[in-house]
C-alpha cells in the first residue's frame, strides 16, 4: 500500500498568515483525505477530495488535487493559534476506500 | 465531536501483564480500526473489522489481538506487555453507507510498559 508524503515536515508561521502543506503520492487514487491531530490526541477529519474534483473548500480550508502530478495541497487561510497541530494526508489502501494509510504529517505551529 | 470512546486514556504497566484497551462507538458504524502511533510519527494500521465477528490484521504486524462481538465494541488485548509495546493506540470507526469514507477517531490510549 502506498503512503502519502507530506511536505514540509514542519512549518512555523504568524497568526493571520496562510499555511500551505502538500502531499504527494505514487499510484492513482479514488480520493484523498486530510486530517488534523492536536498534540497527540485523536485525529479529526477535515476534508475528502475525490479524483474527479480539482478543488474543494471548507471554511478557511482549501484543498486541491492534481491527479496528473499526483499531489494535493491543503491551504489554511488567516491562520489562528488554535490551528497549531499536525496535519496528515490519508490515501486509500489495499484496494479499499475504507482502509487508509497515513503520511508522516506536517507539524504546523501558528505563533500568536 | 464523534461519539467514539477509548479507555483508559493513559496506562503505565509492568512487563508481562495482560492488558485490554477498550474502544466503543455509539454511531452504529460497521467498520472499526486500531492504529499504533509513536510520537511525531505516522499512524500504522494494526487491526480492522468490517462488522461483527470479522477481524483482520493491518499493515503493521502486531502481537495484539482484537475481537468484535458487538457492533459498538472493539477491544484490543495484549497477552503479555513488553516495553516495545509502548506507544499510542488510536481507535477509529467509519460508516459503510455510500461513499462516506472518513474515519472518526477516539482520543487514544497512551501505553507505557516498564
Amino acid at each position: 500500500s502506498q503512503q502519502g508524503e507530506e511536505d514540509p515536515q514542519a512549518l512555523s508561521i504568524q497568526e493571520g498568515e496562510n499555511a500551505t502543506m502538500n502531499c504527494s503520492y505514487k499510484t492513482s487514487i479514488n480520493n484523498l483525505q486530510w486530517y488534523r491531530q492536536n498534540s497527540g490526541r485523536g485525529l479529526v477529519h477535515l476534508i475528502l477530495i475525490r479524483s474527479n474534483e480539482r478543488e474543494k473548500h471548507s471554511g478557511r480550508l482549501r484543498v486541491t488535487l492534481d491527479t496528473s502530478k499526483k499531489s494535493s495541497s491543503l491551504l489554511i487561510t488567516a491562520s489562528r493559534a488554535a490551528d497549531t497541530a499536525s496535519y496528515f494526508c490519508a490515501l486509500p489502501s489495499g484496494g479499499s476506500n475504507y482502509k487508509l494509510t497515513f503520511g508522516k504529517g506536517t507539524l504546523l505551529t501558528v505563533n500568536p | 465531536e464523534a461519539d467514539i470512546y477509548q479507555t483508559p486514556r493513559y496506562l503505565v504497566i509492568g512487563t508481562g501483564k495482560k492488558i485490554t484497551l477498550e474502544c466503543s462507538q455509539t454511531m452504529g458504524h460497521d467498520k472499526m480500526y486500531w492504529y499504533q502511533q509513536d510520537p511525531g510519527m505516522e499512524l500504522h494500521l494494526i487491526h480492522y473489522s468490517y462488522g461483527v465477528n470479522s477481524t483482520e490484521k493491518g499493515d503493521l504486524s502486531s502481537e495484539s489481538t482484537v475481537s468484535r462481538i458487538r457492533t459498538e465494541h472493539f477491544p484490543l488485548t495484549l497477552e503479555s506487555a513488553r516495553p516495545s509495546h509502548t506507544s499510542q493506540y488510536l481507535c477509529a470507526s467509519s460508516d459503510v453507507k455510500g461513499t462516506r469514507y472518513e474515519q472518526y477517531f477516539g482520543p487514544g490510549t497512551r501505553l507505557t510498559v516498564t
